[in-house]
């Protein structure tokens, strides 16, 4: 067990819609990353969030967004979702996010069907 | 433009036996390098890691080496065990404030009995 946490496991929805995905960080992690994966491509950088606040940003289109909250927990917004999102999604937190600790810690993922 | 490349999707070995797998990058500008084990339906686990000022760091049975020069990693698992059968990805760290891993397209590993 990591000690990152990802709520659900499993979201199934239509297309055109608009999903959530939660992320609560290890004790004292101040950073949270976003990964997804899909078939197709791997494991892909999506957002890093900082004690609340954006530090960078990957491939992540438009219409996916993210925020970290006051109590670090971190959410993944994805909309007008399509086919091509169904992917599994990751989160994952380190100690800082600038120099410092180098290893970053996985949730289990979220799994997202979209029909 | 692939940064990390794992050219092996797959490898087997006999249970007891050296493991190695294989990872080359094309930039140089990386503070960190890792090794991630994924089982099924679970999250990447980080297994190993190296400094690029190193060019070694074991830990139990699993050691990674880094050649800057030939741009190559490589993590040896000796003895291997059934259990480490799994999907490996090795990682990059970019450097600067943002610690973004860039990852390969992993290689499953299979240790047969």
């Amino acid at each position: 067990d990591s000690g990152v946490t990802q709520t659900p496991k499993h979201l199934i929805t239509a297309t055109g819609q608009r999903v959530t995905l939660r992320c609560s960080p290890r004790s004292g992690d101040l950073s949270v990353y976003w990964y997804q994966q899909s078939l197709d491509q791997g494991l892909q950088f999506l957002i890093q969030y900082y004690n609340g606040e954006e530090r960078a940003k990957g491939n992540i289109l438009e219409r996916f967004s993210a925020q970290q909250f006051p109590d670090l927990h971190s959410e993944l917004n994805l909309s007008s979702l399509e086919l091509g999102d169904s992917a599994l999604y990751f989160c994952a937190s380190s100690v800082m996010g600038g120099t410092g600790s180098h290893e970053q810690y996985f949730g289990p993922g979220t799994r997202l069907t979209v029909t | 433009d692939q940064q990390v490349k794992q050219n092996s999707p797959s490898l087997s070995v006999q249970e007891g036996r050296i493991s190695i797998l294989n990872c080359d990058y094309t930039n140089s500008m990386f503070d960190y390098f890792l090794w991630y084990k994924k089982y099924p339906a679970e999250g990447p686990t980080f297994l190993i890691s190296i400094s690029s000022i190193k060019d070694k760091n074991e830990d139990g049975r699993f050691t990674v080496f880094l050649n800057k020069s030939a741009k190559h990693l490589s993590l040896h698992i000796v003895p291997s065990q059934p259990g480490d059968s799994a999907v490996y990805f090795c990682a990059v760290l970019s450097s600067g404030s943002a610690r973004q891993l860039t990852f390969g397209s992993g290689t499953q590993l299979t240790v047969l009995p």
